[in-house]
């Protein structure tokens, strides 16, 4: 089976850009998890959704990120306009409540690498 | 106060010796869940074990074993016949709350193991 999918794995912008990031999590699982890492605050959820339903965006840092799961395949991280504090890599995994041992065990996708100039 | 904490920022094992990696935990819940990933240098984030808080047993994947001493909060991961392979970035995590009712995780801020020959 294929795992969580993103892309791109790298992304290099300027300052006021449009970014996009994209996720295709495993097939079958409900939950899509966005998280953040860096040197200074480690790795922070963002956001996660629940069979493509926003459960808690408090990890969101302002709004100009914002995400979005339009089906069950498919999700976007958005930020605009980009700042170099958003320099990253930003990760998304999936989970299924119903993983018998493994339960609600989070699979990562390989993240995104962005650069903000 | 941290949830999870990791107090080794760095680790070094010799090729073929046996390392214990530390996490400690914070939480009032009563059903919780404690992971352990690895992030190579390559950044991918690679899911290792798993520990159920009302498992009885201490958890074992191949040459990963989770030492899970509830009175105390410690979930520490033991690797056996260290590998060089094995040199990585190691997370501890914990889900609070039962299975099913939305598993946010809460990362540690990891440990650095370095595997010499």
């Amino acid at each position: 089976d294929a795992g969580v999918i993103q892309s791109p794995r790298h992304e290099v912008t300027e300052m006021g850009q449009e970014v996009t990031l994209r996720c295709k999590p495993i097939s079958g699982h409900d939950y899509l998890f966005w998280y953040r890492q860096t040197m200074m605050r480690g790795l922070e959820l963002l956001i996660y959704f629940n069979n493509n339903v926003p459960i808690d965006d408090s990890g969101m840092p302002e709004d100009r990120f914002s995400a979005k799961m339009p089906n069950a395949s498919f999700s976007t991280l958005k930020i605009q306009p980009s700042e170099p504090r958003d320099s990253a890599v930003y990760f998304c995994a999936s989970s299924s409540p119903s993983q018998g041992q493994y339960q609600e065990t989070q699979y990562f996708g390989p993240g995104t690498r962005l650069l903000v100039l | 106060a941290q949830k999870i904490t990791q107090t080794q920022p760095g680790m070094f094992v010799q090729e073929k010796e046996a390392v214990t990696l530390d996490c400690t935990y914070d939480t009032s819940d009563q059903s919780y869940g404690l992971f352990w990933y690895k992030q190579p240098s390559s950044g991918e984030m690679i899911f290792l074990i798993y520990q159920g808080s009302y498992d009885e047993q201490n958890a074992t994947e191949g040459r990963y074993s989770l030492n899970f001493q509830k009175a105390r909060k410690s979930a520490n991961l033991v690797i056996s016949a260290s590998q060089l392979g094995d040199s990585a970035m190691y997370f501890c995590a914990m889900r609070e709350g039962p299975t099913g009712g939305g598993n946010k995780l809460t990362f540690g801020t990891g440990t650095q193991l370095k595997v010499e020959l």
